[in-house]
């Protein structure tokens, strides 16, 4: 079946630093992929996709790109923000197309602190 | 654009009562809706899928009669945890298909606290 793992947090940063969050995934077919993010006592956003492999998806500053060679997604800014604290969750949705169920990752826990 | 609001956000019941969740798509619409749970700093996992007329799609070792889903517009679906127990307490969110740019957009969470 499919599934997707995440690198284990917390991840605890300072102001500007680099971020890199690892995602895999295990999927038959040609999936889509995505990274969500979970702010404190809200619901899910999705914060960017990519639909095949050597997509980049972007937005805020974050980008990830998808290796289907190394079957990964990782997720990362080159300068975080305080308010980039969050939960992050790397998916996916088989057969490419993007309103079929997704499937999870555990979640990173992100904090930064000023 | 592509708003999904839930309600309640928050409810607290006996054990034993029934209590359900709305899910609206406000400014599209959405022939297929989606039920998470999440548990406490854990990833979401997939109840149901709802779609718009009929019967929802459960996932495996969801109790279809407990949760019942009901999506009778293409804008609104019920979840419906029927006698509920303090195991059922859980944070439920619900997510829409659609959108300008077509993909899951989600709501802000339902958490039920069971008694």
């Amino acid at each position: 079946g499919n599934s997707v793992t995440q690198m284990e947090g917390p991840v605890t940063l300072s102001e500007e630093a680099f971020l890199t969050i690892n995602c895999t995934y295990t999927a038959t077919g040609y999936p889509s992929l995505f990274w969500y993010v979970q702010y404190p006592g809200e619901g899910l956003q999705l914060l960017l996709k990519a639909t095949k492999a050597d997509d980049k998806g972007s937005n805020k500053g974050f980008e990830a790109t998808y290796r289907k060679e190394t079957t990964s997604f990782h997720l990362e800014k080159g300068s975080v923000q305080v308010s980039d604290s969050a939960v992050y969750f790397c998916a996916l949705t088989a057969g490419g197309t993007s309103y079929g169920k997704l499937t999870f990752g555990q979640g990173t826990i992100l904090t930064v602190h000023p | 654009g592509a708003v999904v609001s839930q309600h309640p956000s928050w409810v607290i019941c006996k054990s034993g009562t029934s209590v359900k969740i709305e899910c609206r798509s406000l400014d599209f619409q959405a022939t297929t809706m989606f039920w998470y749970r999440q548990f406490p700093k854990q990833s979401l996992m997939l109840m149901a899928t709802s779609n718009e007329g009929s019967k929802a799609t459960y996932e495996q070792g969801v109790e279809k009669d407990k949760f019942l889903i009901n999506h009778a517009s293409l804008t609104l679906s019920t979840l419906t945890v029927t006698s509920a127990h303090p195991e059922d307490s859980s944070f439920y969110i619900c997510s829409a298909w659609g959108g300008a740019v077509e993909t899951q957009y989600f709501g802000p969470g339902t958490r039920l606290l069971v008694l």
